[in-house]
C-alpha cells in the first residue's frame, strides 16, 4: 500500500541553524500539508500546498518557515533560523483530490533544537 | 472558529473492558469527522471516519457515530486489548479550500493485562 515517507526520522540542530525536513507524498496525490506536535500537546496545522503554491497557513507559519516542491516527488519544510520552541514532531500529509477528506500522514520527523 | 474537544486522559482500563472516549465538535458547515491513533513512537494512523450525519465509522472493533444533533463523535470499543494502548485523537476537516485537519488534544489510553 502506498505511504507517505519522511526523512530524517530525527534531526538535532543548534538554535539559529537552518533545517530542511523532507517528505515524499503518495505519488498521485495533489494536496500536501505540514502539521506539528509539540511534545505532549495536540497536533497543529502549519500549512497546506496545492498547485505549487500555499493554499492556507496558520499563524504559526511565520516568515521563518517555507515550503517547496522542488521536483515531482519531494515536499519540503524549511525553517530558516530555528528556535528552541520549534522542537516538535513534524508530520507531512497528502491527499489525492480536493473532493476527498482523507489525508494520509507520514511517520513524522522529530526535530530537537538545542 | 472550528474546534474539537475530547475527554482528558489518561484513561486506564483492564483488558476486555468497554471503552468510550467522548468527542464533541464545533464547526460551520458539514465537516467530516475522524479518529486518528498514535501508537508509542509512531506517527498518526487513520482509525475510522464518518462523512455525514448518522454515518457510523468502524475499524478494528472500534466504532463512532456522527451525531449532528449533539455535535458528537464518541469512540467506542466493546472489549479492549493491551495492544489498543495508544493516544487517540478526534479530528474534523472539510472538503473545500478550508481543508486543514483540526485535532482534539488527544486521549492517552492504557490497557492493563
Amino acid at each position: 500500500e502506498p505511504e507517505v515517507t519522511q526523512t530524517p526520522s530525527h534531526q538535532v540542530t543548534q538554535m539559529g541553524q537552518e533545517v530542511i525536513l523532507r517528505c515524499v507524498p503518495i505519488s498521485n496525490h495533489l494536496y500536501f500539508y505540514w502539521y506539528r506536535q509539540i511534545l505532549g500537546q495536540k497536533v497543529e496545522f502549519l500549512v497546506s500546498f496545492y498547485n505549487n503554491e500555499i493554499s492556507e497557513k496558520s499563524e504559526i507559519f511565520d516568515d521563518q518557515f517555507s515550503v517547496e516542491r522542488p521536483d515531482g516527488s519531494n515536499f519540503t519544510l524549511k525553517i530558516r533560523s530555528t528556535k528552541l520552541e520549534d522542537s516538535a514532531m513534524y508530520f507531512c500529509a497528502s491527499k489525492s483530490t480536493g473532493n476527498t477528506d482523507t489525508q494520509y500522514f507520514g511517520p513524522g520527523t522529530r526535530l530537537t533544537v538545542l | 472558529g472550528d474546534s474539537v474537544t475530547q475527554m482528558e486522559g489518561p484513561v486506564t482500563l483492564s483488558e476486555e473492558a468497554f471503552l468510550t472516549i467522548n468527542c464533541t465538535y464545533t464547526a460551520t458547515g458539514y465537516p467530516s469527522l475522524f479518529w486518528y491513533v498514535q501508537y508509542p513512537g509512531e506517527g498518526l494512523q487513520l482509525l475510522l471516519k464518518a462523512t455525514k450525519a448518522d454515518d457510523k465509522g468502524s475499524n478494528k472493533g472500534f466504532e463512532a457515530t456522527y451525531r449532528k444533533e449533539t455535535t458528537s463523535f464518541h469512540l467506542e470499543k466493546g472489549s479492549v486489548q493491551v495492544s489498543d494502548s495508544a493516544v487517540y485523537f478526534c479530528a474534523l476537516s472539510k472538503t473545500n479550500r478550508d481543508d486543514k485537519i483540526i485535532f482534539g488534544k488527544g486521549t492517552r489510553l492504557h490497557i492493563l493485562p
